[in-house]
């Protein structure tokens, strides 16, 4: 089984400003990576594949770089809407999810 | 509107049956695989298995493999998740998610990672 770690738990952003999340896989992934938000009472949704590509209707301030073992998601621009749970996903091998990280606006 | 339905949520007691449901709608059900992804009281997303509507063939994740089942009817384009008995630990939110498919290709090849999302079920198990 491939162990997805994410850091850090929770991540404190003030509006406007830059969220940093990281993803690291036990064993190399290549970009087989995504990323999902979840918010409060509500399933997830698919935000990047691929490590890098937006799914359909996610906005330009999200990215997700990284391929191999570490994986980055970068909110350039925190909005309040952007607060929630973010998981990311290998599907290399059979899928598991990271931990998650919590984003909230400090 | 292309979208998963779930069943809703369930109040079972320990060793009880339960058959909880998926319906696709606005889509080819057939097309795409359906997997059931758990997630326990505050905690994160566990992948339990999957199957292929088309030819009902299924794999499970070794902690699910013997305790649930994982079935579809494409005539109704529903897919299912049941338990003989349940158990306390059983005590999650359910959800059904479709894999994403490439088409890139000459043909569709399915991909592990999913782009449409159920509301989840909710299964309680209390004696």
């Amino acid at each position: 089984e491939i162990v997805m770690t994410q850091s850090p738990a929770t991540l404190s952003v003030s509006p406007g400003e830059r969220a940093t999340l990281s993803c690291r896989a036990s064993h190399s992934v290549n970009s087989n990576l995504a990323w999902y938000q979840q918010k409060p009472g509500q399933a997830p949704r698919l935000f990047i594949y691929g490590a890098s590509t937006r799914a359909t209707g996610i906005p330009a301030r999200f990215s997700g770089s990284g391929s191999g073992t570490e994986f980055t998601l970068t909110i350039s621009s925190l909005q309040s809407e952007d607060i929630g749970l973010y998981y990311c996903q290998q599907y290399y091998n059979w899928p598991t999810f990271g931990q998650g990280t919590k984003v909230e606006i400090k | 509107e292309v979208q998963l339905v779930q069943s809703g949520a369930e109040v079972k007691k320990p060793g009880e049956s339960l058959r909880i449901s998926c319906k696709g709608t606005g889509y080819s059900f057939s097309s795409y695989w359906i997997s059931w992804v758990r997630q326990m009281p505050g905690k994160g997303l566990e992948w339990m298995g999957r199957i292929d509507p088309s030819e009902s063939n299924s794999n499970y994740s070794p902690p699910f493999e013997g305790h649930v089942t994982i079935s579809a009817d494409k005539s109704t384009s529903t897919a299912s998740l049941q338990w003989s008995r349940l158990e306390a630990s059983d005590t999650a939110i359910y959800y059904c998610v479709r894999h994403a498919r490439d088409c890139s290709g000459v043909r569709c090849d399915s991909i592990w990672y999913y782009d449409l999302w159920g509301r989840g079920t909710l299964v309680t198990v209390s004696s």
